[in-house]
């Protein structure tokens, strides 16, 4: 079957990085998103990896190990404003995304 | 180039009463996904459309159903609503001719069944 796995929750201060994980578990899998979901509002894209290694993008990088079937979202000089869930996705070759339960990440000051 | 619409925002229906809501989606998106977010829990997938037909689907009970017209826009309809259907219902749209296609999702409308 298919399963996807976040921390449920995760507290970092103001200024630091925090490391952000999902394994899963899917047959014919393509790629996995990250996406940010403040409280009330819709997902917004952040990222999509493809292929192994690390993809940077300004404070935020996604790493992606096919073999292990592991991602990470890294979040550098966090702001307040990253307060938020963030959603790890999976796409599969029948078109088809799978979603994990997202992370909740509280940014303290 | 605007973005995923969603309409209404807000609806307030009560239990065994019917309801349609409707996403537009971004110009050239021919794909259209729909998903119910309960407080505290992920994405629940509904179904997908492309090019009118229904590509995928979630486990949702046969009262929930959908459909997308020839402009690409799409409807859902739940029926004999339940307390449990109050939730906010997120479409995302995409070009959907890969499987690698980023979704962009609209605003979401916010259902509550009493």
């Amino acid at each position: 079957g298919q399963n996807i796995d976040q921390p449920t929750e995760m507290t970092a201060t103001e200024g630091a990085i925090v490391q952000i994980n999902c394994t899963y578990q899917t047959s014919g899998f393509n790629g996995l998103f990250w996406y940010q979901q403040h409280a009330g509002e819709a997902p917004t894209f952040l990222s999509y990896n493809v292929l192994d290694g690390l993809e940077e993008k300004g404070r935020f990088s996604s790493f992606l190990s096919r073999s292990k079937g592991y991602s990470y979202l890294l979040l550098k000089e966090l702001q307040m404003k990253d307060s938020a869930s963030y959603l790890c996705a999976v796409t599969r070759s029948n078109y088809q995304l799978i979603w994990g339960a997202g992370t909740k990440l509280i940014i303290k000051p | 180039k605007a973005g995923v619409t969603q309409t209404p925002r807000y609806l307030i229906k009560t239990r065994g009463q019917q309801v349609t809501l409707s996403c537009s989606p971004i110009s050239g998106h021919r794909s259209v996904s729909w998903y119910q977010q309960t407080p505290g829990q992920g994405l629940q997938f509904l179904f997908e459309y492309f090019s009118e037909t229904q590509r995928n689907k979630g486990n949702f009970p046969g009262r929930f159903s959908g459909r997308q017209f020839s402009n690409s826009r799409s409807e859902m309809n739940v029926s004999t609503l339940e307390l449990g259907d109050s939730a906010l219902y997120l479409c995302a749209s995409s070009f959907g001719g890969t499987n690698t296609d980023t979704q962009y999702f609209g605003p979401g409308t916010r259902l509550t069944v009493l």
